[in-house]
């Protein structure tokens, strides 16, 4: 149980463009859910925590109209990366926490990354 | 000065080896600790929490010391599949609304 899933898994995209990556929580209800930035051989910087039917709560230094975030449903969640350019670059990772799994709801589940690159 | 600091690494050690990875914290009002796990291009896996009694899991050892602001992890008898990167984590809850925060990683490379 506790399976997070994020589609695209890589995606590359003209400067510009918008790019849109999907998590999901496949066998719970994830009423928190966490976006991640990866730069290489750096830590993971938590971009935004979304409550699901809320607007998302940004952490400081994070455009919040340059990345949306929609968290419609109790399974669902998507960030779109408005008008991508090259230092957008970078893998994203969403986390899920919530009800119906073994551990407690404050345990956070991962999903497998989408790895941007943004010509 | 950053909220979760770790060894910088790599360690590069041989199989069998026994290594040990140190984590400082700054917000002496976190309340959970972890030790992640993560393998190239690949999401963080949680290994094992983090208590102040220390928690042993095989051939893996936490500790917790909050005086120290202070996590460590040990890896006895080290196999060529613990090659990842290990990342410490760090919760508060009441003041920071129960979001991870991670230190850098450290790179551990065990060589046949």
């Amino acid at each position: 149980g506790a399976v997070v899933s994020q589609h695209p898994s890589r995606v590359i995209c003209k400067s510009g463009t918008s790019v849109k990556i999907e998590c999901r929580s496949l066998d719970f209800q994830a009423t928190t859910m966490f976006w991640y930035r990866q730069f290489p051989k750096k830590s993971l910087m938590l971009m935004a925590t979304s409550n699901e039917g809320s607007k998302a709560t940004y952490e400081q230094g994070v455009e919040k109209d340059k990345f949306l975030i929609n968290h419609a449903s109790l399974t669902l969640s998507t960030l779109t990366v408005t008008s991508a350019h090259p230092e957008d670059s970078s893998f994203y990772i969403c986390s899920a926490s919530g009800a119906g799994v073994r551990e407690d709801t404050d345990t956070q589940y991962f999903g497998p990354g989408t790895r941007l690159t943004v010509l | 000065r950053k909220e979760v600091e770790q060894d910088p690494g790599p360690f590069n050690v041989p199989e069998g080896a026994t290594v040990a990875f140190n984590c400082t914290y700054s917000n002496s009002a976190s309340q959970s600790f972890f030790w992640y796990r993560q393998d190239c291009r690949k999401e963080p896996k949680l290994l094992m929490s983090v208590y102040s009694s220390g928690n042993e899991d095989g051939r893996f050892t936490a500790q917790l010391n909050r005086a120290s602001q202070y996590i460590s992890l040990l890896i006895r008898d080290s196999k060529l599949s613990d090659s990842a990167t290990y990342l410490c984590v760090v919760i508060d809850f009441y003041n920071q609304g129960g979001k991870l925060i991670f230190g850098q990683g450290t790179e551990l490379s065990v060589k046949p």
